[in-house]
């Protein structure tokens, strides 16, 4: 069974700084990894999409790496603001799976004060 | 460019009561999911649709149904409310197996 871990589950940081959030998952036969952003009672926003074929994707201030042979994948923020502050979730789409279902981890909740 | 639309997006049903949440998407993609979201439990997979009358379970299917009756659409039903069934509901639809996947706004359900 796929076991995804987003870590750090909490993080706070002053505007400006740039960030790294750690998705980690056990079974690396994946089709692709999905991050997704989560506002407070909002649905799911896809950020980036990586094939597992492709070691990065880049998106404005956001760039996302897979390391699929050891199971890793992270989101690189970069001068991060205010308006960055959500839950970032990272989703695993497995080879072989019930097809159509994405392994999600729980999240990382990022706060960006000014 | 409505993507994947969910209504309602809030509801309340006393224990017992059955209910449909609606789900529809106009991207022309065969893949349609629904998943509940729960503190501390992420998101789980609650049935699935590979194409118009395609259906299966997904992890946590008990206490709901759903159809394919077409491309477009994937209702949720809820056959008897249960207090355990409060929670957030997310459909999400993609083209294909390998492809990225689009969420619709989410109903938030509370079963009294």
């Amino acid at each position: 069974k796929q076991e995804v871990t987003q870590i750090p589950a909490a993080l706070s940081v002053p505007e400006g700084e740039n960030l790294v959030l750690n998705c980690s998952f056990t079974d690396s036969a994946i089709y692709n990894l999905q991050w997704f952003r989560q506002d407070p009672g909002k649905g799911l926003t896809s950020l980036l999409l990586i094939q597992s074929s492709q070691r990065e994707q880049t998106s404005g201030r956001l760039n996302a790496s897979l390391d699929k042979s050891s199971g890793r994948s992270t989101l690189y923020i970069a001068a991060s603001q205010p308006g960055d502050s959500a839950t970032y979730l990272c989703a695993v789409n497995l080879r072989g799976s019930t097809l159509g279902r994405l392994y999600f981890g729980r999240g990382t909740q990022l706060t960006v004060w000014p | 460019n409505a993507g994947v639309t969910q209504t309602p997006k809030f509801q309340v049903l006393k224990t017992g009561q059955s209910m449909t949440l609606q789900c529809a998407q106009d991207m022309n993609h065969e893949y349609m999911s629904w998943y509940r979201q729960d503190p501390g439990m992420g998101l789980r997979l609650i049935h699935y649709s590979v194409g118009a009358g395609i259906t299966d379970q997904g992890e946590v299917p008990n206490g709901y149904n759903v159809s394919r009756s077409t491309t477009e659409d994937f209702p949720l039903r809820l056959l008897s409310a249960a207090p355990s069934q409060t929670s957030v509901y997310f459909c999400a639809s993609r083209p294909g197996q390998a492809t990225e996947a689009f969420f619709g706004q989410g109903t938030r359900l509370t079963v009294v």
